[in-house]
């Protein structure tokens, strides 16, 4: 598996509360983003990273903010944390040698927002 | 990118191959058949992916047909750990390009 951990990997957090999710990689690829993922919708992609300190949004990218400060870190931050935010959150990266996108990703957070 | 149709869910005898459709017919020439797959709770999984020629990797091998308008992913002998689900997708190859995740195959392998 390519060398992605996130932190953490269960979270329960009360409605109100900002909660940040973190994305560590140790490949030194480029590209990286977060996804969701609920039942009937798949994956969902909410904002990625084209570099350190470039960011743009995805699909559903309302109430979610990201920050790239170091290659090997990619933060997301729920500002005000609501029930419909309770869901599955994967990082995934890209850009590695050979100029292939393949996406990878990590194995997931679980955050419940009660 | 060009949407995907798989079968919701197949099974697999262990040790015999899993071959896994997918239907692409409006694929454009510049896109490319990826396929993932997710175990229970884990993070998708990628396991190959190719334009239009055949592929295979230590995981699986990939027929495209020469229309391009299909596919079949092969896990050549599998086993009760490929027990999954499998998703077909079809996108550029352009970085920062979302995977667009759809149903997938429930592949059960059964011993």
């Amino acid at each position: 598996d390519a060398g992605i951990t996130q932190s953490p990997r269960h979270k329960v957090t009360e409605t109100g509360t900002p909660v940040t999710l973190r994305c560590h990689q140790t490949e030194n690829h480029r590209y990286m983003y977060w996804y969701r993922q609920d039942p009937g919708h798949g994956l969902r992609l909410i904002h990625y990273s084209y570099g350190v300190k470039d960011t743009d949004k995805g699909e559903v990218s309302d109430g979610y903010s990201v920050s790239r400060s170091k290659t090997e870190d990619f933060l997301l931050t729920l500002e005000s944390a609501t029930s419909s935010q309770t869901s599955v959150y994967f990082c995934a990266i890209s850009g590695g040698l050979g100029g292939t996108d393949t996406q990878y990703f990590g194995p997931g957070t679980r955050l419940t927002v009660l | 990118d060009a949407k995907t149709t798989q079968p919701t869910s197949m099974d697999c005898a262990e040790g015999r191959a899993a071959n896994l459709p997918c239907n692409h017919s409006t694929i454009s020439g510049n896109e490319y058949v990826y396929w993932y797959r997710q175990i229970h709770s884990q993070g998708p999984q990628y396991i190959i992916h190719g334009l239009k020629n055949n592929e295979t990797n230590e995981m699986a091998s990939l027929i495209i047909t020469e229309d391009r308008k299909s596919s079949t992913l092969i896990l050549p002998h599998a086993t009760l750990r490929d027990t999954a689900v499998y998703y077909c997708i079809v996108r550029v190859m352009e970085y920062g390009n979302k995977l667009v995740f759809g149903a997938g195959t429930i592949l059960r392998v059964k011993s």
